[in-house]
């Protein structure tokens, strides 16, 4: 294993409210990511990091937002959760970002939008 | 446009016989295919990655893949099912197109009857 958690595991909120999701490596990856995994989606990247400070959006962005103060930190934020938020979230960490390379992921939270 | 097709949503096998999952791919640049494997409740972990090295790519648990470029496929193969090979499958791919993109395909869960 990679040493990625991710926390917390499980959460159930209400809709508007805020939302923070933590994943923490211990392997000094330069690239995190963040993917939510829907039914019949496989996994769809949301935001990504290249470094300390340094995001970029992915291809479902809307609604979320990041940051990563330290190298093994990447916070995943609902502003104010929606019921299409619902869904499972998966970090996951890349020593590179290009084709070919292995991207190593945590085991993942369940978040339940009300 | 990269797109990734997993054929079937649902494969079930009996213990002992061979598995076939099977993934087709479309890209205008080379690609890097990878299969990854997702148990009950856990992060996706790589099976194996084809990086346009050799195109029979073997990988953990005894699977297989091959790249055929031909047939824009790279199906997942096993040659005796075990009990312990029941979860999900997630065949994906990963180009460099001037940027980077990954697309993960829907994913095709695997049963093992005993």
């Amino acid at each position: 294993d990679a040493g990625i958690t991710q926390s917390p595991r499980h959460k159930v909120t209400e809709t508007g409210t805020p939302v923070t999701l933590r994943c923490h490596q211990t392997e000094n990856h330069r690239y995190m990511y963040w993917y939510r995994q829907d039914p019949g989606h496989g996994l769809r990247l949301i935001h990504y990091s290249y470094g300390v400070k340094d995001t970029d959006k992915g291809e479902v962005s809307d609604g979320y937002s990041v940051s990563r103060s330290k190298t093994e930190d990447f916070l995943l934020t609902l502003e104010s959760a929606t019921s299409s938020q619902t869904s499972v979230y998966f970090c996951a960490t890349s020593v590179v970002r290009i084709s070919g390379d292995t991207q190593y992921f945590g085991p993942g939270t369940r978040l339940t939008v009300l | 446009a990269q797109s990734v097709t997993q054929l079937d949503s649902h494969v079930s096998v009996s213990e002992g016989t061979p598995v076939l999952l099977r993934c087709n791919y479309s890209s205008s640049y080379s690609p890097s295919l990878f299969w990854y494997v997702q148990h009950p409740n856990k992060g996706l972990q790589l099976l194996l990655k084809y990086t346009s090295a050799a195109t029979l790519v073997k990988g953990i648990n005894g699977f297989e893949a091959e790249f055929k470029k031909s047939e824009t496929s790279f199906h997942l193969t096993k040659p005796s099912a075990h009990m312990s090979d029941a979860a999900e499958y997630f065949c994906v791919v990963s180009v460099n197109t001037g940027g980077f993109k990954t697309i993960f395909g829907a994913g095709t869960r695997l049963f093992v009857k005993a």
